[in-house]
Parts: C-alpha cells; structure tokens; sequence
C-alpha cells in the first residue's frame, strides 16, 4: 500500500502571506496525485488533479507541482476563506486510492 | 448541475446495522465509478473503497471486508453503504464521492453515524 504522508500537519500563518505544504509517498505515484480542500462541517473539494491542473473554479491563487514521490500545493496569497485542512490523494493505482493524514492551515 | 444527496445523520446501537443512501443527479449515473470514504470524529480522510456502477461490482479497500457493502440501484440512481454489526469505532461522517479522470470530483454531503448504547 501506498503510503502519503503530509507534512507540516499544522501551518500558522496570516492573510495575504504565502502557504507551502508538502506531500510526500512512500513509492512513486508518477503525477497521479490530487488535492483536496476541507472546510468545517464541509465535504471535501477537488482543488489540483495530475499534480499541477486546477480543478474547474478553482483560483489561480493554488497551485501544484512535483513528481514521483515529493508534491507541493502552493496558495501564492492566502485569502481568509483559504483557512482550512488540505488532503493529498495518490491514484496511481487505481482502483486503490489512499490519502494523507492532512495538513491544517490556520490563522496566526 | 452534479449533485450527490446523502440520507440523514443514524443513530444505532452496537450491533444494529444501518444503510446510507447516496442519489445521484446531473449525469449519467452509470458513466462514472462511485467511491465511499469515512471519516471519524476530528480525523482525516479514509477511502473504504468503490463501486463499480456499471457492473455493480464492489472494491473494498483494507479494513473494510466482511461488514460493509456496497450496492446500487441503478433505477433511482443511487448508491447505497451497509454497515452491519456496528461498533462505537464505527462512528463517523461517511461521504459517497463521484470518480472521474480527473479525481474524485464531487462528494455528497456527508452522512453521520453514531453508534452508542
């Protein structure tokens, strides 16, 4: 099993600063990788699909990178409505899927 | 537009069984795979598996044989999870969510189960 571990689990940071996070597999996942946003009390949204393509409605704000085993989702300026916990999703084996644990983005 | 609408939030005792609905709206239901995911109190994200809605045919994923199954109607549009022999453990928000090429691209609104004597 594909193991996806994110990382750091929690981000402190305030509006209009720049988010970093990190996901990293235990074995290559090729760009098979997703993200996901979730907010409190919300179903999860697809945010980048294939590790750097926005999903539809998306804002230009987010974006994906990487290969293999080490992917990044980078939101340049965060907006208050930003603030919420983020999901990397493999699915290079498919019809198995596995996600991270998730990395909170609070405020400062 | 999409939509995928859950039944309500159950609650049952250790050892009753419960059955989520998952009806689907806005496309072909047949057309697209359908993927159940959990998600325990203040936890993350738990794919349980999926659905084939084509053939019916069932995937479960590790920690999820023998007690969960995973059905259709195909008539109705809809997708359904059982649960049988409930544990406390097995208290959590349970999500249907649509699988496209491009990932899992819309999710129901998420059903709550609480298993408490």
């Amino acid at each position: 099993e594909i193991v996806l571990t994110q990382s750091p689990a929690t981000l402190s940071l305030s509006p209009g600063e720049r988010a970093t996070l990190s996901c990293r597999a235990s074995q290559s996942v090729s760009s098979y990788l997703a993200w996901y946003q979730q907010k409190p009390g919300q179903a999860p949204r697809l945010l980048i699909y294939g590790a750097s393509n926005r999903a539809t409605g998306i804002p230009a704000r987010f974006s994906g990178s990487g290969s293999g085993t080490d992917f990044t989702l980078s939101i340049s300026s965060l907006e208050p409505e930003d603030f919420a916990v983020y999901y990397c999703q493999q699915r290079t084996n498919w019809p198995r899927l596995t996600f991270g644990g998730g990395t909170k983005v609070e405020i400062k | 537009q999409v939509q995928l609408v859950q039944s309500g939030s159950e609650l049952r005792k250790p050892g009753a069984s419960v059955k989520v609905s998952c009806k689907a709206s806005g496309y072909t239901f047949t057309t697209y795979a359908m993927n159940w995911v959990r998600q325990a109190p203040g936890q993350g994200l738990e794919w349980m598996g999926w659905i084939n809605t084509n053939t019916g045919n069932p995937t479960y994923a590790q920690g999820f044989t023998g007690r969960f199954v995973f059905s259709l109607d195909t008539s109705v549009s809809t997708a359904y999870l059982q649960i049988s022999s409930l544990k406390a453990e097995d208290t959590a928000v349970y999500y249907c969510a649509r699988e496209s090429s491009y990932g899992t691209d819309y999710w129901g609104q998420g059903t709550l189960v609480t298993v408490s004597s």
